[in-house]
């Protein structure tokens, strides 16, 4: 089954302990990105790659930092955890096949995570 | 900067109703607008999307109404039944930059 996963699904830790949440997608998707969803605010993009070793910043990402070394792994890493990164989080993919075409992204089912 | 402003942010509806979802964008360089269905625990899933070359998109009891000078589109739900109750996301996009620009979101609820 074409899918992106996520782990953990939820996650309560506390401020300044560091954590990685993965997302990994089996569609061979060259663009991965993340999100993080908050009341009132939709969805805001974190960071995403175009492909292998190719990142780059959204609007929001203080705080976080993201690698891929691998086309279908791009984990999410905060390294010092604080209460406003309280959230919901989704990682995303979608081919990318040139500057004339638009493809749909696929979204895991989220992770929640609450720092204390 | 809310690129993308959706309202209302929540909407209820009756069973058989229309349900009616509006968003305006400010960058006139968005060519491709999708609308996004999220039911809770899961993530979002494309749901109808549509380009500035046309004003209107029909995808069985949901339709797409785009006003490029108004720089505004909406989502319309006809028919509406207690199974689209979920939050609807209106985005936008540039062709071939891949990334989304998201609305505030709407949680539609549909009473039976």
């Amino acid at each position: 089954e074409a899918q992106v996963t996520q782990n953990p699904r939820y996650l309560i830790t506390v401020t300044g302990k560091k954590l990685t949440v993965t997302c990994s997608q089996n569609m061979n998707h060259e663009y991965m990105s993340w999100y993080r969803q908050d009341p009132g605010l939709g969805l805001r993009q974190i960071y995403y790659s175009m492909n292998v070793e190719v990142t780059d910043k959204g609007d929001v990402p203080e705080g976080y930092k993201v690698s891929r070394k691998e086309k279908r792994n791009f984990p999410l890493i905060l390294e010092s955890p604080s209460p406003n990164q309280t959230s919901l989080y989704f990682c995303a993919s979608s081919l990318s096949r040139g500057l004339l075409t638009y493809n749909e992204q696929f979204f895991g089912p989220g992770t929640r995570l609450t720092v204390l | 900067q809310q690129q993308v402003k959706q309202s209302p942010q929540s909407l209820i509806v009756q069973k058989g109703g229309i349900s009616i979802i509006n968003c305006a964008y400010e960058n006139t360089a968005f060519d491709y607008f999708p609308w996004y269905q999220q039911f809770p625990g899961k993530g979002p899933a494309l749901l109808i999307a549509i380009r500035p070359d046309v004003s209107e998109k029909k995808e069985g009891r949901f339709t797409i109404s785009f006003n490029k000078s108004a720089k505004q589109f909406s989502l319309h739900i006809m028919d509406s039944q207690p199974g689209d109750s979920a939050t609807y996301f209106c985005a936008a996009s540039i062709t071939g930059a891949q990334k989304l620009v998201f609305g505030q979101g709407t949680r539609l609820t549909i009473n039976p």
